[in-house]
């Protein structure tokens, strides 16, 4: 499992984009990034996931560089809702989580 | 349902004690995993199951936990004789299917606190 460095923590303002970074230097050929947030007392949920190319969803996009070695999360309009716990991981079956990044929307 | 759930949601229990938690996983996924959350954490991986086989239990942190799925749908985690170390938040996730990419859907999660 490929180790994944981030940002302990982040504020970003309501309605603003916010942009997540994450290292994954050691990244295998076979290994996605996936992104997960933690709501406070909740389960993990699934945000997105890529290989390679750019994946966008209803929720954010995952941009990727072309060497793997980082990629960034983007929440294109953050609401106050989306304060919670991001996880990037890289993996290919289990999930090695990590200490996250807290992310604060801030009115 | 539509999701995974977990009970009990809480779970107190005086340090020696033994105590099982359930999962209930989405109908038809063929992978559980269970996880455990220490208090200002990230989820560890515990355990892996695919159908009734449990294929990985690398991540059991000693011989008192132990985990079962004998029909292939509900898992419990069992730990025996449990330590004040064991108190956090017990995750189980559903995949629909063994291989590949698909999303692990999280329950809720056990917390448990040992006495």
């Amino acid at each position: 499992d490929a180790k994944t460095t981030q940002p302990t923590s982040m504020d970003c303002a309501e309605g603003r984009a916010a942009n997540l970074p994450c290292n994954h230097s050691t990244i295998s050929g076979n290994e996605y990034v996936y992104w997960y947030r933690q709501i406070h007392s909740q389960g993990p949920q699934y945000i997105i996931h890529g290989l390679k190319n750019n994946e966008t969803n209803e929720m954010a996009s995952l941009i990727i560089t072309e060497d793997r070695k980082s990629s960034t999360l983007i929440l294109p309009h953050a609401t106050l809702r989306d304060t919670a716990v991001y996880y990037c991981i890289a993996d290919n079956y289990k999930l090695s989580f990590g200490a996250g990044t807290t992310v604060t929307v801030r009115a | 349902g539509a999701g995974v759930s977990q009970s009990p949601r809480y779970k107190v229990a005086k340090r020696g004690q033994d105590v099982a938690l359930r999962c209930d996983p989405i109908s038809g996924h063929v992978s559980l995993f269970w996880y455990q959350q220490a208090l200002g954490q990230g989820p560890e991986f515990l355990t892996y199951f695919q159908n009734e086989a449990q294929l990985d239990k690398s991540g059991l942190p000693s011989d008192r936990f132990f985990a079962e799925r004998p029909e292939g749908s509900v898992s419990t985690l069992k730990i025996q004789r449990t330590q004040q170390e064991d108190s956090a938040v017990y995750l189980c996730a559903s995949r629909l299917r063994p291989t590949g990419t698909d999303t692990q859907y999280f329950g809720p999660g056990t917390r448990l606190t040992v006495l």
